[in-house]
């Protein structure tokens, strides 16, 4: 079945450093793939998202892009901020034409220091 | 702004005692879901509704309950809860399962339900 996998954290990064989360997932067919973002004691909210290969989904200076040939859907961003530190989830649903419920990572939990 | 409520944000219920959580939504959304989030793991489906029709997930036990009496709420029932049940509970929005051009439609998430057990 469909399945996501996240890096383990926490990522520990000081202000204005580059951030890398690594996700790779398994599927059959094209599903759509997200970022989602649960700041402490939220909901969950979409970062962004992209629905086909080469895709690049970008948002709050957050960027991911679908990449078929390696399976991965790496979330990065150039210069984090305190304000990033959060729990960050990778996921996807079926693809095009495919109500396959959103399938979640495990999360990663980012934290930022001054 | 439209937005996913949920009520209330802290709920604690004794063992074996009913409980119900509920969620609202102004987006006028088709599609509800719950989901149960246990601590630091990822959140895992319950059941949603698509309009009125529910559907439920294989490994969502009997004691989880759902209810959708209109358009814009929609609760979640525990009728006997275990030590097991806490955790937050998501409620989430979607315009439909699917958009005009057979894409996923994504996901509104509430800010949760935390659920303690004594």
């Amino acid at each position: 079945g469909n399945s996501v996998t996240q890096m383990e954290g926490p990522v520990t990064l000081s202000e204005e450093a580059f951030l890398t989360i690594n996700c790779t997932y398994t599927a059959t067919g094209y599903p759509s793939l997200f970022w989602y973002v649960q700041y402490p004691g939220e909901g969950l909210q979409l970062l962004l998202k992209a629905t086909k290969a080469d895709d690049k989904g970008s948002n709050k200076g957050f960027e991911a892009t679908y990449r078929k040939e390696t399976t991965s859907f790496h979330l990065e961003k150039g210069s984090v901020q305190v304000s990033d530190s959060a729990v960050y989830f990778c996921a996807l649903s079926g693809g095009p034409w495919n109500t396959d419920k959103l399938i979640f990572g495990t999360g990663t939990r980012l934290q930022v220091f001054p | 702004d439209a937005m996913v409520i949920q009520n209330p944000r802290y709920q604690v219920t004794q063992f074996g005692k009913p409980v119900t959580l509920s969620c609202s939504q102004t987006l006028n959304h088709n599609v509800m879901y719950w989901y149960q989030q246990k601590s630091s793991q990822a959140p895992k489906l319950l059941f949603h509704y698509y309009d009125k029709d529910f559907n439920n997930e294989a490994d969502t036990p009997d004691n989880f309950q759902s209810r959708r009496p209109n358009t814009s709420f929609c609760f979640l029932d525990i009728r006997s809860p275990g030590l097991g049940d806490a955790a937050m509970y998501l409620c989430a929005t979607s315009r439909d399962l699917l958009g005009q051009d057979g894409g996923n439609q994504p996901q509104h998430f509430g800010d949760g339900t935390r659920l303690s057990i004594l």
